[in-house]
């Protein structure tokens, strides 16, 4: 079983749309999680943070819910400029490994 | 620019040849990794160093790969007799103390390409 799981999309969407990814991952002593975009033919980049009490960063709202082992984005408004692949990120407590998931790609349409 | 930089950009190479990529981290970090990145497939760790020491490989890491970290700044990593199936993203990031709260910083990857 993969460490990290996550719907690949394709996700399409209007500008201004609502959006949610959802991922799951497998080990509960998983101990930070983080989502990062990725743009075609581009090198991953950090997005947020997820925090045990959820987090906010302008339209995007992460949480994280230990209990059923998912972690979630939201992205409020969107652009076209977020049209991406959004990676999830899981480190386990050891702290030395970080497991990516697949990848959900959205693609936001005028 | 004070980021992670990876050189080359692109390599194509034929089978069997080796080759060997290079990666400079940010430079107060000591924690550096190597991801590789089929298309369609998030990053798969390869290794990771903790300063210049070697700390954890990958499975997916045959014994024609080697890396390296021999000062504890750059790293390179060497692929030999490469097969088309090597043919992917290679990416180096680093990070400052690993583990809760410290993300990793990317570069912008080698992309080979094996004929």
């Amino acid at each position: 079983r993969k460490e990290v799981e996550q719907d690949p999309g394709p996700f399409n969407v209007p500008e201004g749309a609502t959006v949610a990814f959802n991922c799951t991952y497998s080990n509960s002593a998983s101990q930070s999680f983080f989502w990062y975009r990725q743009d075609c033919r581009k090198e991953p980049k950090l997005l947020m943070s997820v925090y045990s009490s959820g987090n906010e960063d302008g339209r995007f709202t992460a949480q994280l819910n230990r209990a059923s082992q998912y972690i979630s984005l939201l992205i409020r408004d969107s652009k076209l400029s977020d049209s991406a692949t959004y990676l999830c990120v899981v480190i386990l407590n050891t702290g030395n490994q970080f497991y990516f998931g697949t990848g959900t790609s959205l693609t936001v349409i005028p | 620019d004070t980021g992670v930089s990876q050189d080359p950009r692109h390599k194509i190479t034929k089978r069997g040849q080796n080759v060997t990529f290079r990666c400079d981290p940010i430079s107060e970090h000591n924690r550096l990794y190597w991801y590789r990145q089929t298309l369609g497939q998030g990053p798969e760790f390869l290794t990771y160093f903790q300063n210049e020491a070697q700390l954890e490989k990958s499975r997916l890491l045959s014994d024609r790969f080697s890396a390296e970290r021999p000062k504890g700044s750059f790293s390179t990593l060497e692929i030999q007799r490469t097969e088309q199936g090597d043919s992917a993203m290679y990416l180096c990031a680093s990070s400052s103390t690993g583990g809760a709260r410290s993300p990793l910083h990317f570069g912008n990857g080698t992309r080979l390409t094996v004929t």
